[in-house]
This record gives structure tokens, sequence and C-alpha cells, in this order.
């Protein structure tokens, strides 16, 4: 059975990093069939697709132009599980942030949702 | 970006009544690689992640409820809610997967009337 389990802090200071990461079990981040995707969730944008990366030979990134230059997604094959960095926040950044495994582009399964508020 | 709007914002259904959620893509989302509509829909309760309930346009997941289907084409899709029961009482998105950044629709709350 597939299992995302998300850990990372909650509350990150405007300007700071926030740092989230997603384990794996049952799957590998090195599988060439599927994607690993970050998306949140706030009241002013819905959900919104940051960004994913994929191994087919190599790795592969891509990103949303709206957090682009802000944004890492970086697999861990040792430890199966991939990680989301985002530089430079702001209570805009304020949502659940969720990872998702995606097959062919749809979101089968998700982690279970981390509240990042960004505040002093 | 390809931009889903939904239409309503808010629904309310009497249990045991017709649900009708509409989705609306700026472009097409059709794969020409297999003539398949890359257009899901999610059903997302509160405290809990979005669920995948159906993709590719109307093929449902293992375990979704046959009331729930899934219809269109072109850039005009429908998830339709045959018999709505009070579990369903959610949020509704639809989402494209045709083209990066995979957008969403804005969601649908479907409420019991």
């Amino acid at each position: 059975q597939i299992q995302l389990q998300q850990s990372g802090p909650g509350l990150v200071k405007p300007s700071q990093t926030l740092s989230l990461t997603c384990a794996i079990s049952g799957d590998s981040v090195s599988s060439n069939s599927v994607t690993w995707t970050w998306i949140r969730q706030s009241p002013s944008r819905g959900l919104e697709w940051l960004g994913r990366t994929y191994y087919r030979s190599e790795w592969h990134y891509e990103y949303a132009v709206s957090v682009q230059g802000r944004i890492t997604i970086n697999p861990d094959v040792s430890k199966n599980q991939f990680s989301l960095q985002l530089n430079s926040v702001t209570p805009d950044d304020t949502a659940v942030y969720y990872c998702t495994r995606a097959i062919l582009g749809r979101l089968d399964y998700w982690g279970q949702g981390t509240l990042v508020t960004v505040s002093s | 970006d390809i931009v889903m709007t939904q239409s309503p914002d808010s629904l309310a259904v009497s249990l045991g009544e017709r649900a009708t959620i509409n989705c609306k893509s700026s472009q097409s989302v059709l794969h020409s690689s297999n003539n398949r509509n890359n257009l899901a829909w999610y059903q997302h309760k509160s405290g809990q992640p979005p669920k995948l309930l159906i993709s590719w346009t109307s093929t449902r997941e293992s375990g979704v409820p046959d009331r729930f289907s899934g219809s269109g084409s072109g850039t005009d899709f429908t998830l339709t809610i045959s018999s709505l029961q009070a579990e369903d009482v959610a949020v509704y998105y639809c989402q494209q997967y045709y083209r990066t950044p995979h957008t969403f629709g804005q969601g649908t709350k479907l409420e019991i009337k």
C-alpha cells in the first residue's frame, strides 16, 4: 500500500525558507512511471500545482512560473523521499502543502497535508 | 497556463437528487497520442487530502461509487452525482493534466438542501 508521510515545521518567518519532506512507502522515488509533485491550497489561490520531479533515465524538474526562482524539489534516493524548499517566503505563501504521487498527471496518492503559516 | 473555470461556485441539492458540476478549460486538453481528454475530478472533504474520483474525463477510480460519473469533451466537462448521499458533502475540483502547470478549477462546494 502506497503512503506518503509529510514532515516539516508549521511556522516559518517571513523571508526565511519553507522546508517540507515527503517520505514514500510502497513505491520508489526513482520509479520511471510516476512523478512526485507538490500542491498547495490557500483561500486566495485555491489548489495550486507547484512543481514536480521524476526519473526517466535521469532526474527531471518542473516548476510553476508563480514560484520559479524560489522553489526547489529534490529527490533523496537513499531515504526514498522527496522534499520541497521555498525561499524568501511571505504571508502569501501561507497554505496547506501536500505532497502527491502522479501517474500520467493524475494525482492518485496524497500526503496528509501540512499547514504552513508564514508569520513573525 | 490553462485556466479551469467551474460553475457553480456552490450548490445545494436534496438527498437523493442529482448534482451537476461544470468545468470549462481555456483550451483543449485532448491528448492526440491517445485521443483522451486529460481531465480529472477530485473530492475534498474538510480535514482530509483531496481524493481522485475520476480521470480521463469519465474513468472512475477503484472504489468510487457508480453514482459519480464524468462526461464532456474539448473544453467542457461535467461531474454528475446521480443520487446525492450525505457523505458526498465536499468541495469538488476539476484539474487538467494535459500541460504543466496542471491547473485546477476554483472548486464547487456541494451541500445538502
